[in-house]
């Protein structure tokens, strides 16, 4: 039992340059997301899955796009990176909303 | 719309003292309450969570958190501290009913323990 797989752990762009981030989940979690952290900002969400086939923006979701390919799998892009994009990206999943959230061990990624 | 505010970006504690990491939440109804703990360069692992039924909470490593209504905090301790548990600390917040908000994250305090 993996929890939840990100891919890759390290990355780094050229601004401009586009990029999938990959996250899965092995515990057969409805909900799926993805944050940002950022020194003194805590955690940001990204984008949101409720349950397969739908996505809903969180609160910083400009510049990403996702796809919940199946209730396993969520992938974040950056279709043309910036450098204020360089952060630590985190996926996570959950049953519900009144459960616990699991982390993945994150993407560090820069872009120069 | 929930808010969460973790006071102190920094805690030192000397090992074996007690640990206190302060939280309030700012919503219109009791919500869902979490702490998570990031260990350097990995993931967010969850500590406790209180979702309506007791007020103190217990969670993993000897951590606990007890819930004030009156207070609106959620401020989590342990009564003596372990080198191990240097690490950042995360309060979180997710409303009960639903609606378009998530689980809202503070901004986490740094413990640092001093041998």
């Amino acid at each position: 039992n993996a929890g939840v797989t990100q891919t890759p752990k390290f990355q780094v762009l050229k601004t401009g340059q586009s990029m999938t981030l990959q996250c899965a989940q092995d515990m057969n979690h409805n909900s799926m997301y993805w944050y940002r952290q950022d020194p003194g900002m805590g955690l940001r969400l990204i984008y949101y899955s409720a349950s397969e086939g739908t996505t809903d923006k969180g609160e910083v979701p400009n510049g990403y796009n996702v796809s919940r390919l199946n209730k396993r799998e969520f992938s974040l892009r950056l279709e043309s990176a910036a450098p204020s994009q360089t952060s630590v990206y985190f996926c996570a999943s959950s049953q519900d909303r009144s459960s616990a959230q699991y982390f993945g061990p994150g993407t560090r990624l820069t872009v120069l | 719309a929930q808010s969460v505010t973790q006071l102190g970006s920094h805690v030192s504690v000397s090992e074996g003292a007690l640990v206190l990491l302060r939280c309030n939440y700012s919503s219109s109804v009791p919500p869902y309450l979490f702490w998570y703990v990031q260990y350097p360069n990995q993931g967010l692992q969850l500590l406790l969570k209180y979702t309506s039924a007791a007020t103190l909470v217990k969670g993993i490593n000897g951590f606990e958190a007890e819930f004030k209504k009156s207070e609106t905090s959620f401020h989590l301790t342990k009564p003596s501290a372990h080198m191990s548990d240097a690490a950042e600390y995360f309060c979180a917040v997710s409303p009960v009913f639903f609606g378009n908000e998530k689980l809202t994250f503070g901004t986490g305090t740094r413990l640092t323990i001093i041998p």
